[in-house]
């Protein structure tokens, strides 16, 4: 699975939208981009995925670049219950394939 | 549904004794994951299981360590004996093939060996 690159902390104004990078050059054509977060002290959530289209469901939206090399999470309205690990993961979308985590992006809302 | 349930949710016990985790998946679920996670390594996955058959344990680390899916509404994680820097936090997972390939995680069992 290809590697991603994440800052290792961002922070956010409560009510303002939170835009969280990822790197991810070594992608492959058939490699999916999953976004996962950890809030403190519970087990990790999952968020959102996608592999070329952009992405949008009721928590967040995941836009990738053309060449599929970089990706953004946005949470439109970051609350103060948003700040968590937030973890970008890129693997083989075949069910059952493990995911492997990295450092993620600790991203603290602040009011 | 309830969720994935994990069982105890906090153990401590001494160097050399034998550890037990327990996990139930989500109804339905044919695939069952176990991860670890401590400060310096972070999240790890150990095994899973799929419709009760271990696919992939290259994450074990060593032979201390062995898991079980007697059936579909059951695993369990043993550390035998146990060690100190086996102390994490054990996450258990569970997903179904048809899904959006989603992986719901339990609260974990925060292990402690003295």
């Amino acid at each position: 699975d290809a590697k991603t690159t994440q800052p290792t902390s961002m922070d956010c104004a409560e009510g303002r939208a939170a835009n969280l990078p990822c790197n991810h050059s070594t992608i492959s054509g058939n490699e999916y981009v999953y976004w996962y977060r950890q809030i403190h002290s519970q087990g990790p959530q999952y968020i959102i995925h996608g592999l070329k289209n952009n992405e949008t469901n009721e928590m967040a939206s995941l836009i990738i670049t053309e060449d599929r090399k970089s990706s953004t999470l946005i949470l439109p309205h970051a609350t103060l219950r948003d700040t968590a690990v937030y973890y970008c993961i890129v693997r083989v979308g075949e069910y059952g394939n493990k995911l492997v985590f990295g450092a993620g992006t600790i991203l603290r809302v602040k009011s | 549904d309830a969720g994935v349930i994990q069982s105890p949710r906090h153990e401590v016990t001494e160097m050399g004794q034998e550890v037990t985790l327990r996990c139930k998946p989500i109804s339905g679920h044919d695939y069952l994951f176990w991860y670890r996670q401590t400060m310096m390594r972070g999240l790890e996955l150990l095994i899973y299981f799929n419709n009760n058959v271990p696919i992939d344990d290259s994450g074990m680390p060593e032979d201390r360590f062995s898991a079980k899916m007697p059936n579909a509404s059951f695993s369990t994680l043993k550390i035998q004996p146990s060690e100190p820097r086996d102390s994490a936090v054990y996450f258990c997972a569970s997903t179904i093939l048809g899904g959006i390939d989603e992986q719901f995680f339990g609260p974990g069992t925060r292990l402690t060996v003295l």
